[in-house]
Protein backbone atom coordinates (compact mmCIF):
# COMPACT_ATOMS: atom_id res chain seq x y z
CA UNK A 1 0.00 0.00 0.00
CA UNK A 2 1.45 3.27 -1.43
CA UNK A 3 2.60 5.89 1.37
CA UNK A 4 0.85 8.92 1.52
CA UNK A 5 1.75 12.44 3.25
CA UNK A 6 0.29 15.56 3.15
CA UNK A 7 0.47 18.85 5.40
CA UNK A 8 -1.39 18.36 8.95
CA UNK A 9 -2.97 21.84 8.49
CA UNK A 10 -3.81 24.72 6.39
CA UNK A 11 -5.80 28.25 6.42
CA UNK A 12 -7.24 29.85 3.84
CA UNK A 13 -9.72 32.65 3.22
CA UNK A 14 -13.25 32.70 1.53
CA UNK A 15 -13.26 33.19 -2.23
CA UNK A 16 -9.76 32.07 -2.48
CA UNK A 17 -8.40 28.66 -4.37
CA UNK A 18 -6.73 26.37 -2.29
CA UNK A 19 -4.71 23.57 -3.20
CA UNK A 20 -3.66 20.45 -0.94
CA UNK A 21 -0.89 18.07 -1.86
CA UNK A 22 -0.16 14.82 -1.02
CA UNK A 23 2.75 12.90 -1.83
CA UNK A 24 2.74 9.20 -2.63
CA UNK A 25 6.33 8.46 -3.92
CA UNK A 26 6.09 4.41 -4.04
CA UNK A 27 2.60 4.35 -6.22
CA UNK A 28 1.83 1.35 -8.12
CA UNK A 29 1.24 1.27 -11.81
CA UNK A 30 -2.60 0.38 -11.04
CA UNK A 31 -3.00 2.52 -7.99
CA UNK A 32 -5.79 5.31 -8.49
CA UNK A 33 -5.63 8.61 -6.37
CA UNK A 34 -8.46 9.50 -4.66
CA UNK A 35 -9.79 12.39 -2.34
CA UNK A 36 -12.01 12.43 0.34
CA UNK A 37 -13.52 14.99 2.57
CA UNK A 38 -15.19 14.77 6.00
CA UNK A 39 -17.20 17.05 8.41
CA UNK A 40 -17.22 16.31 12.39
CA UNK A 41 -18.78 13.84 13.96
CA UNK A 42 -19.85 12.45 9.57
CA UNK A 43 -18.19 9.59 7.56
CA UNK A 44 -16.20 10.87 4.79
CA UNK A 45 -17.23 12.15 1.10
CA UNK A 46 -15.76 10.61 -1.80
CA UNK A 47 -14.29 14.02 -3.58
CA UNK A 48 -12.92 12.92 -6.85
CA UNK A 49 -10.38 10.27 -7.77
CA UNK A 50 -7.90 10.14 -11.33
CA UNK A 51 -5.36 8.45 -12.59
CA UNK A 52 -2.89 11.01 -14.33
CA UNK A 53 -2.76 14.45 -15.08
CA UNK A 54 -6.20 16.79 -14.78
CA UNK A 55 -9.45 15.31 -13.60
CA UNK A 56 -12.36 17.80 -12.84
CA UNK A 57 -15.96 17.70 -11.28
CA UNK A 58 -18.27 19.76 -9.98
CA UNK A 59 -16.85 20.23 -7.04
CA UNK A 60 -12.58 19.89 -7.46
CA UNK A 61 -10.23 19.16 -9.80
CA UNK A 62 -7.25 16.95 -9.37
CA UNK A 63 -4.19 17.13 -10.83
CA UNK A 64 -1.71 14.82 -11.47
CA UNK A 65 2.03 15.03 -12.94
CA UNK A 66 3.71 12.98 -15.18
CA UNK A 67 5.37 10.76 -12.65
CA UNK A 68 2.87 10.16 -10.45
CA UNK A 69 4.58 10.38 -7.23
CA UNK A 70 2.27 13.08 -6.50
CA UNK A 71 -1.17 14.60 -6.21
CA UNK A 72 -2.79 18.07 -5.99
CA UNK A 73 -6.52 18.49 -5.08
CA UNK A 74 -7.94 21.77 -5.76
CA UNK A 75 -11.07 23.41 -4.56
CA UNK A 76 -11.95 26.46 -6.66
CA UNK A 77 -13.38 30.16 -4.38
CA UNK A 78 -13.87 28.03 -1.22
CA UNK A 79 -16.33 28.80 1.40
CA UNK A 80 -16.67 28.81 5.48
CA UNK A 81 -18.83 25.27 4.69
CA UNK A 82 -15.33 23.96 3.12
CA UNK A 83 -13.86 23.67 6.69
CA UNK A 84 -13.14 20.03 6.95
CA UNK A 85 -10.56 17.28 6.92
CA UNK A 86 -9.17 16.01 3.37
CA UNK A 87 -7.69 12.52 2.87
CA UNK A 88 -5.93 11.57 -0.26
CA UNK A 89 -6.00 7.83 -0.99
CA UNK A 90 -3.46 5.69 -2.92
CA UNK A 91 -4.29 2.20 -3.99
CA UNK A 92 -6.98 -0.29 -3.75
CA UNK A 93 -7.65 -0.17 -0.44
CA UNK A 94 -9.96 2.11 1.03
CA UNK A 95 -7.43 2.96 4.15
CA UNK A 96 -7.28 6.77 5.67
CA UNK A 97 -4.18 8.69 6.68
CA UNK A 98 -4.46 11.30 8.74
CA UNK A 99 -5.51 13.90 6.01
CA UNK A 100 -5.51 17.80 5.86
CA UNK A 101 -7.13 19.92 8.21
CA UNK A 102 -8.69 22.82 6.54
CA UNK A 103 -9.43 25.87 7.91
CA UNK A 104 -11.51 28.28 5.98
CA UNK A 105 -11.42 32.35 7.32
CA UNK A 106 -14.28 34.99 6.84
CA UNK B 1 -30.85 5.11 -5.31
CA UNK B 2 -28.42 3.18 -3.10
CA UNK B 3 -28.78 4.20 0.84
CA UNK B 4 -26.97 2.87 3.81
CA UNK B 5 -28.47 2.78 7.20
CA UNK B 6 -26.41 2.52 10.53
CA UNK B 7 -27.89 2.18 14.03
CA UNK B 8 -27.56 3.33 16.92
CA UNK B 9 -26.79 7.31 16.41
CA UNK B 10 -25.37 7.27 19.74
CA UNK B 11 -24.46 4.47 22.35
CA UNK B 12 -23.21 4.38 25.98
CA UNK B 13 -22.21 1.02 27.61
CA UNK B 14 -20.54 -0.18 30.89
CA UNK B 15 -17.37 -1.71 30.41
CA UNK B 16 -17.53 -5.61 30.21
CA UNK B 17 -20.98 -4.93 28.36
CA UNK B 18 -21.44 -6.77 24.69
CA UNK B 19 -21.95 -4.49 21.89
CA UNK B 20 -23.54 -5.17 18.13
CA UNK B 21 -23.98 -2.65 15.80
CA UNK B 22 -25.63 -2.92 13.29
CA UNK B 23 -25.70 -2.19 9.42
CA UNK B 24 -27.70 -2.12 6.34
CA UNK B 25 -27.53 -1.34 2.64
CA UNK B 26 -30.33 -0.91 -0.20
CA UNK B 27 -30.34 -0.69 -3.69
CA UNK B 28 -27.11 -2.49 -4.45
CA UNK B 29 -25.93 -6.35 -4.49
CA UNK B 30 -22.89 -7.74 -3.38
CA UNK B 31 -21.31 -5.04 -2.12
CA UNK B 32 -17.91 -4.32 -0.10
CA UNK B 33 -18.62 -3.75 3.18
CA UNK B 34 -16.33 -1.87 5.73
CA UNK B 35 -16.57 -1.14 9.75
CA UNK B 36 -14.20 1.98 10.68
CA UNK B 37 -13.40 3.65 13.96
CA UNK B 38 -12.58 7.07 14.61
CA UNK B 39 -11.39 7.71 17.89
CA UNK B 40 -11.60 11.57 19.58
CA UNK B 41 -8.99 13.48 17.68
CA UNK B 42 -7.71 10.85 15.93
CA UNK B 43 -7.24 9.00 11.81
CA UNK B 44 -9.91 7.16 10.73
CA UNK B 45 -9.12 3.47 10.83
CA UNK B 46 -10.48 0.45 8.93
CA UNK B 47 -11.13 -2.35 11.11
CA UNK B 48 -13.01 -4.83 9.38
CA UNK B 49 -14.10 -5.13 6.02
CA UNK B 50 -15.78 -8.33 4.07
CA UNK B 51 -16.18 -9.10 0.18
CA UNK B 52 -18.88 -11.43 0.50
CA UNK B 53 -21.10 -13.01 2.87
CA UNK B 54 -19.19 -15.08 5.51
CA UNK B 55 -15.91 -13.48 4.52
CA UNK B 56 -14.34 -11.07 6.78
CA UNK B 57 -10.68 -9.54 7.24
CA UNK B 58 -9.70 -7.68 9.86
CA UNK B 59 -7.44 -4.93 9.51
CA UNK B 60 -6.32 -4.57 13.10
CA UNK B 61 -6.05 -6.77 15.98
CA UNK B 62 -8.59 -5.87 18.90
CA UNK B 63 -11.53 -6.49 20.83
CA UNK B 64 -14.30 -6.65 18.38
CA UNK B 65 -15.43 -8.95 15.68
CA UNK B 66 -17.44 -8.56 12.80
CA UNK B 67 -20.25 -10.43 10.72
CA UNK B 68 -21.98 -10.69 7.68
CA UNK B 69 -25.10 -12.72 7.58
CA UNK B 70 -26.92 -11.33 4.74
CA UNK B 71 -25.37 -9.92 1.66
CA UNK B 72 -26.11 -6.49 2.84
CA UNK B 73 -26.04 -6.90 6.66
CA UNK B 74 -22.87 -6.14 8.35
CA UNK B 75 -22.41 -5.93 11.95
CA UNK B 76 -19.84 -5.04 14.70
CA UNK B 77 -19.86 -6.72 18.06
CA UNK B 78 -18.00 -7.32 20.82
CA UNK B 79 -18.58 -9.68 23.81
CA UNK B 80 -16.72 -7.27 26.52
CA UNK B 81 -16.37 -3.34 26.02
CA UNK B 82 -13.14 -1.86 27.18
CA UNK B 83 -12.84 1.95 27.93
CA UNK B 84 -10.52 2.20 24.80
CA UNK B 85 -13.20 0.88 22.70
CA UNK B 86 -14.87 4.37 23.02
CA UNK B 87 -15.14 5.91 19.88
CA UNK B 88 -17.27 6.98 16.24
CA UNK B 89 -17.78 4.08 14.38
CA UNK B 90 -18.67 4.22 10.66
CA UNK B 91 -19.93 1.86 8.49
CA UNK B 92 -19.53 2.11 4.59
CA UNK B 93 -20.28 0.28 1.30
CA UNK B 94 -18.48 0.45 -1.92
CA UNK B 95 -19.19 -1.41 -5.28
CA UNK B 96 -17.55 -4.86 -5.72
CA UNK B 97 -15.32 -4.13 -8.90
CA UNK B 98 -11.74 -3.96 -9.56
CA UNK B 99 -9.41 -0.68 -8.17
CA UNK B 100 -13.07 0.96 -6.91
CA UNK B 101 -12.15 3.48 -3.63
CA UNK B 102 -15.04 5.27 -3.70
CA UNK B 103 -16.79 4.61 -0.75
CA UNK B 104 -20.05 5.58 0.98
CA UNK B 105 -20.16 5.79 4.44
CA UNK B 106 -23.14 5.82 6.74
CA UNK B 107 -24.07 8.40 9.56
CA UNK B 108 -21.91 6.62 12.01
CA UNK B 109 -22.36 5.60 15.80
CA UNK B 110 -20.64 7.32 18.47
CA UNK B 111 -19.80 4.82 21.31
CA UNK B 112 -19.01 5.93 24.87
CA UNK B 113 -17.76 2.85 27.32
CA UNK B 114 -18.21 4.17 30.88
Amino acid sequence: LAKTTQPISMDSYEGQEVNITCSHNNIATNDYITWYQQFPSQGPRFIIQGYKTKVTNEVASLFIPADRKSSTLSLPRVSLSDTAVYYCLVGDKIIFGKGTRLHILP
Amino acid sequence: SQTIHQWPATLVQPVGSPLSLECTVEGTSNPNLYWYRQAAGRGLQLLFYSVGIGQISSEVPQNLSASRPQDRQFILSSKKLLLSDSGFYLCAWSQNRLLNTEAFFGQGTRLTVV
